[in-house]
């Protein structure tokens, strides 16, 4: 079975500090995205990294893909109170796979 | 127009009951899930199918039973529900098997 496992678990910081992020696992994922979930929301894709070493940019968030595809990380910048809330990362086996592998989440909270 | 749709949102029951729960996609995806969402928000993947096959069954109880009548529904029926089994039950979908999931925003389950 593959795991994937987030740090921290829960996260609280002031408005317009920096953060990251991680999610890591013993496997390899042939690519991984990232979502957010508000309260009372579905998590909603942020991103989706493929290629090894990969690093993508979404306004202050920046998403990177380990050299080996065994984890990832997500940094942002300047925190906002509007970035609130649990991120989840989830990984795919294969390809072909039809699964994605969740990981816990880290719940962030941002403070005004 | 709301692309991944679920009903009901909230669902109070009592143990021993049975109940359904409906999705809709109007994404044109042919893969579709249900995930179950525990009070730790640690998000498991039950069933896929795609186009109509079932792909994916998880080590579920057969007390769940999907149903795909075409590749835009899959439904989900619950026999005999049991206090674990509440929770939050997530459908999603994609456009191709493990990829970037659209998710509903969720049918809040409680057994009373």
């Amino acid at each position: 079975t593959q795991l994937l496992e987030q740090s921290p678990q829960f996260l609280s910081i002031q408005e317009g500090e920096n953060l990251t992020v991680y999610c890591n696992s013993s496997s390899v994922f042939s690519s991984l995205q990232w979502y957010r979930q508000e309260p009372g929301e579905g998590p909603v894709l942020l991103v989706t990294v493929v290629t090894g070493g990969e690093v993508k940019k979404l306004k202050r968030l920046t998403f990177q893909f380990g050299d080996a595809r065994k984890d990832s990380s997500l940094h942002i910048t300047a925190a906002q109170p509007g970035d609130t809330g649990l991120y989840l990362c989830a990984g795919r086996a294969g390809a072909g796979s039809y699964q994605l592998t969740f990981g816990k989440g880290t719940k962030l909270s941002v403070i005004p | 127009d709301t692309a991944v749709s679920q009903t009901p949102k909230y669902l109070v029951t009592q143990m021993g009951n049975d109940k359904s729960i409906k999705c809709e996609q109007n994404l044109g995806h042919d893969t579709m899930y249900w995930y179950k969402q525990d009070s730790k928000k640690f998000l498991k993947i039950m069933f896929s199918y795609n186009n109509k096959e079932l792909i994916i069954n998880e080590t579920v109880p057969n007390r769940f039973s999907p149903k795909s009548p075409d590749k835009a529904h899959l439904n989900l029926h619950i026999n005999s529900l049991e206090l674990g089994d509440s929770a939050v039950y997530f459908c999603a979908s994609s456009q191709v098997g493990g990829g970037p999931q659209h998710f509903g925003d969720g049918t809040r389950l409680s057994i009373l």
